[in-house]
């Protein structure tokens, strides 16, 4: 069955420093991994998908991730943090005939000025 | 379209009683999901459904749980008797089936049970 994991429950960076947080699949078959941001009591909401047309995925809020599938990573990247960053974020993947979403165990991004 | 909405936003219950949660899916969607968020277990997903019918519900924790969708537009979240334990934020999701396609949460349940 397909999972995710994400390496690091918090990531610490500063204000205007590149925001890195890892995520790693395990699939038998091309998978369709996700992205999901959380803010506080707030539901989940998209940042970006990747569902084979382009190995680089731009997402909002200008992060991206990069889909390699000899590193079976999906790793988000934003170039410069905001405060406004601050969040939790999700790695996930479909799973079975029907979308099926498997959630990682989410990593939180802290943002100091 | 208002999104995926929820109620109640909060339930403070006591141990024993029925709680009942309540979810709107977008229009036109017909998946279905209920998902339920702590901080030992994360987001695990509960039951899905795929046109109103429950296509898998492995993750229903026990029998105490129980979900139904009546109609593509309501979906409803059952726990009998209630547990401490069963505190948590409960996430309903809908979209349109595929694999690739995006599903957007309502804004959860925070339900306490004392």
């Amino acid at each position: 069955a397909q999972s995710v994991t994400q390496l690091g429950s918090h990531v610490s960076v500063s204000e205007g420093a590149l925001v890195l947080l890892r995520c790693n699949y395990s699939s038998s078959v091309p998978p369709y991994l996700f992205w999901y941001v959380q803010y506080p009591n707030q539901g989940l909401q998209l940042l970006l998908k990747y569902t084979s047309a382009a190995t680089l995925v731009k997402g909002i809020n200008g992060f991206e991730a990069e889909f390699k599938k000899s590193e079976t990573s999906f790793h988000l990247t934003k170039p410069s943090a905001h405060m406004s960053d601050a969040a939790e974020y999700f790695c996930a993947v479909t799973q079975g005939g029907f979308q099926k979403l498997v959630f990682g165990t989410g990593t939180r991004l802290l943002v100091s000025p | 379209d208002a999104g995926v909405i929820q109620s109640p936003r909060h339930e403070v219950t006591e141990m024993g009683q029925e709680v009942t949660l309540r979810c709107k899916p977008i229009s036109g969607h017909n998946s279905l999901f209920w998902y339920r968020q702590t901080m030992m277990r994360g987001l695990e997903l509960l039951i899905y459904f795929n046109n109103n019918v429950p296509i898998d519900d492995s993750g229903m924790p026990e029998d105490r749980f129980s979900a139904k969708m009546p109609n593509a537009s309501f979906s409803t979240l059952k726990i009998q008797p209630s547990e401490p334990r069963d505190s948590a934020v409960y996430f309903c999701a809908s979209s349109y089936t595929g694999l690739n396609t995006e599903a957007f949460f309502g804004q959860g349940t925070r339900l306490t049970v004392v």
